[in-house]
């Protein structure tokens, strides 16, 4: 079945203590994001990637770190956590082809607890 | 600076009712713009897209470059279409690919 997978669901974690956010895709998509949900501002892209080694900041970037070294994975890492990054983060992948035509296939989401 | 606007958090209507959900934007360029929703324990996904001038799911969207809009409209409301919609705007980037604005997504809510 073609998806877009996350790991955990569901995390709890304290102030400063670094952790990843996996995320894959079993489509052959070249392009990945990282969205957050918070209510009242939506979806915001926290960072992109292109392809294998090519990422870009989308509009929320601070505070975060991603990394592309394979096609199919794009974890999000957050190296010292803090409570304003309490948040439902989203992955997403479609295939770059850049035509109009294209479809973000978006994982469950990963909601994030930071105390 | 590009942005886009859902001035409903919640928009709640009777079922056979029509439905106009609002989606502004503010882009110098040429928008592409999209609906996403997201049903209540379902992942968010492509309802429709502005180019391809499509209906789904009985839900119509013209994008009206006069008054920067991209309104999401259905003429008669079913039940199960209530979920949370977002309006999204693609912009190319310098890099030869996309990046995605959302906007902050309405609650549609059909009453029975």
């Amino acid at each position: 079945e073609a998806q877009v997978t996350q790991n955990p669901r569901y995390l709890i974690t304290v102030t400063g203590k670094k952790l990843t956010v996996t995320c894959s895709q079993n489509m052959n998509h070249e392009y990945m994001s990282w969205y957050r949900q918070d209510p009242g501002l939506g979806l915001r892209q926290i960072y992109y990637s292109m392809n294998v080694e090519v990422t870009d900041k989308g509009d929320v970037p601070e505070g975060y770190k991603v990394s592309r070294k394979e096609k199919r994975n794009f974890p999000l890492i957050l190296e010292s956590p803090s409570p304003n990054q309490t948040s439902l983060y989203f992955c997403a992948s479609r295939e770059n082809s850049g035509g109009a035509t294209d479809t973000q296939y978006f994982g469950p989401g990963t909601r994030l607890t930071v105390l | 600076a590009q942005r886009v606007t859902q001035p409903e958090k919640l928009l709640s209507v009777f079922k056979g009712a029509p439905v106009e959900l609002k989606c502004n934007y503010s882009y110098s360029g040429s928008p592409e713009l999209f609906w996403y929703v997201q049903y209540s324990r379902q992942r968010l996904q492509l309802l429709l897209r502005h180019i391809s001038r499509e209906s789904i799911k009985g839900f119509t969207a013209d994008l009206n470059k006069g008054e920067t809009s991209f309104h999401l409209k259905k003429p008669f409301a079913q039940e199960e279409d209530s979920a949370m919609y977002y309006c999204a705007l693609r912009l190319p980037t310098t890099s030869g690919t996309y990046k995605y604005i959302f906007g902050t997504g309405t609650r549609l809510k059909v009453l029975a």
